[in-house]
């Protein structure tokens, strides 16, 4: 399967600041989606990002405070926007094949939020 | 979109077989059952994925019955590094399809 590379693996940041996490696959993928696992939880999706369409995202999540970027078929970002402390969590990113036999979808490493 | 349910937590031992049962009962014709494996600082691993029936690879076993209802992910003679939270997903073949995590089972591997 391929390889997801999630950049940053950790930062700190201060409260109204915004980080840009970006997530790059080693091969061409369809669907690329984001989402946050705060520590000791399961993941919660926050959206689904098609390459040359706007991001579709899920109950709870806007836009505003998590815009999507899906420029080609390899690379996405999700960017956190005028951060709170409530904003710390893992952020991470998954890619699934175009189709074909394999169906399963792979996932980044993670990226490790603090909001101070 | 299938809701699974899984048991919260296991425990067993090193050596031990370990059977993990996934509740899936309004599964979609379309929908595949996949099992992830994760540890903590890492994001999910894929273990093994099913329609029907039996499928076996080189890390597990998964048992799907008839109904497809439900599902067991079988890990022969565990070690303590399988100690790790396991999820039960259920999502249709198309790239587009969802893919929505349950609560996971945690796993705890003893000596």
């Amino acid at each position: 399967s391929a390889v997801i590379s999630q950049k940053p693996s950790r930062d700190i940041c201060q409260r109204g600041t915004s980080l840009t996490i970006q997530c790059q696959v080693d091969s061409q993928v369809t669907m690329m989606f984001w989402y946050r696992q705060q520590p000791g939880q399961s993941l919660t999706l926050i959206a689904t990002a098609n390459q040359g369409s706007e991001a579709t995202y899920e109950s709870g999540f806007v836009i505003d405070k998590f815009p999507i970027s899906r420029p080609n078929l390899t690379f996405s970002t999700l960017t956190v926007s005028n951060m709170s402390p409530e904003d710390s969590s893992i952020y991470l990113c998954s890619g699934r094949d175009r189709g074909g036999i394999n169906t399963e979808a792979f996932f980044g490493q993670g990226t490790r939020l603090t909001v101070v | 979109l299938a809701k699974t349910t899984q048991p919260i937590s296991m425990d067993s031992y090193e050596g031990q077989e370990v059977n993990i049962t996934c509740s899936h009962n309004n599964i979609a014709t379309n929908d595949y059952i996949t099992w992830y494996q994760q540890f903590p600082s890492q994001g999910p691993r894929f273990i093994i994925q099913g329609y029907k029936t039996k499928v076996t690879n080189e890390v597990a076993s998964l048992f799907i019955p008839a109904d497809r209802k439900s599902s067991t992910l079988s890990l022969p003679r565990v070690s303590l590094s399988d100690t790790a939270v396991y999820y039960c997903l259920v999502f249709g073949r198309s790239s587009a399809s969802k893919i929505i995590f349950g609560s996971g089972t945690r796993l705890s591997i003893r000596p």
